[in-house]
């Protein structure tokens, strides 16, 4: 089965920081990639689907880029309200699979 | 808008089997392009994907569970299901269900948390 490595595991940045976030695959899934957000003590939003995809409503500071093995999804400016856990997650087949979770917070 | 909702013991005693149920409105469990999900999160950990089930009765599974995981679906009440066996501590969990659209989960339900001890 293929697996889903995302680093790093913490990160920590000011206000106004551009962020990245990187999740690689253990094969090719092509762009099927979707990126979750997870405010504390929320339920999941999908943020961003087929790698680069903006879900309806996400804010422009949020983008994806990546095909194959190795994507990333960056916040331009940071802001207070993105303090969360991202996750990727692979969906070109069964079974579905996470990576493992990145927590940002403010420094 | 679709809405899912999950519902079911709050403890579960170890090697027994845990069973949830996840109420969809807003729309149909019928649907053609829908695929209907099990999702939990561990406190303080990351998630897991659990298994799927399509209205057909068709089901996929995590492998690192297949052996203990039954998904199962009634069209007529638009719900679906989830049972889980033999379970230890180590699932205890906030468990959430929802709607896959081409593998991506679009709709979550709220989460209900599963604590296993005796």
């Amino acid at each position: 089965d293929i697996q889903m490595t995302q680093s790093p595991s913490s990160l920590s940045a000011s206000v106004g920081d551009r962020v990245t976030i990187t999740c690689r695959a253990s094969q090719d899934i092509s762009n099927y990639l979707v990126w979750y957000q997870q405010k504390p003590g929320k339920v999941p939003k999908l943020l961003i689907y087929a790698a680069s995809t903006l879900q309806s409503g996400v804010p422009s500071r949020f983008s994806g880029s990546g095909s194959g093995t190795d994507f990333t999804l960056s916040i331009s400016s940071l802001q207070p309200e993105d303090v969360a856990s991202y996750y990727c997650q692979k969906y070109n087949s069964a079974p579905l699979t996470f990576g493992q979770g990145t927590r940002l917070e403010i420094k | 808008q679709v809405q899912l909702q999950e519902s079911g013991p709050g403890l579960v005693k170890p090697s027994g089997t845990l069973s949830l149920t996840c109420g969809v409105s807003g729309g149909s469990i019928s649907s053609n392009i829908n695929w209907w999900s099990w999702v939990r999160q561990p406190p303080g950990k990351g998630l897991e994907w659990i298994g799927e089930i399509y209205h057909s009765g068709s089901t996929n599974y995590n492998p690192s569970l297949k052996s203990r995981v039954t998904i199962s679906i009634d069209n007529s009440k638009n719900q679906f299901y989830l049972k889980l066996n033999s379970v230890t501590a180590a699932d205890t969990a906030v468990y959430y269900c929802a709607r896959g659209l081409g593998g991506l989960l679009d709709y979550w339900g709220q989460g209900t948390l599963v604590t296993v001890s005796s």
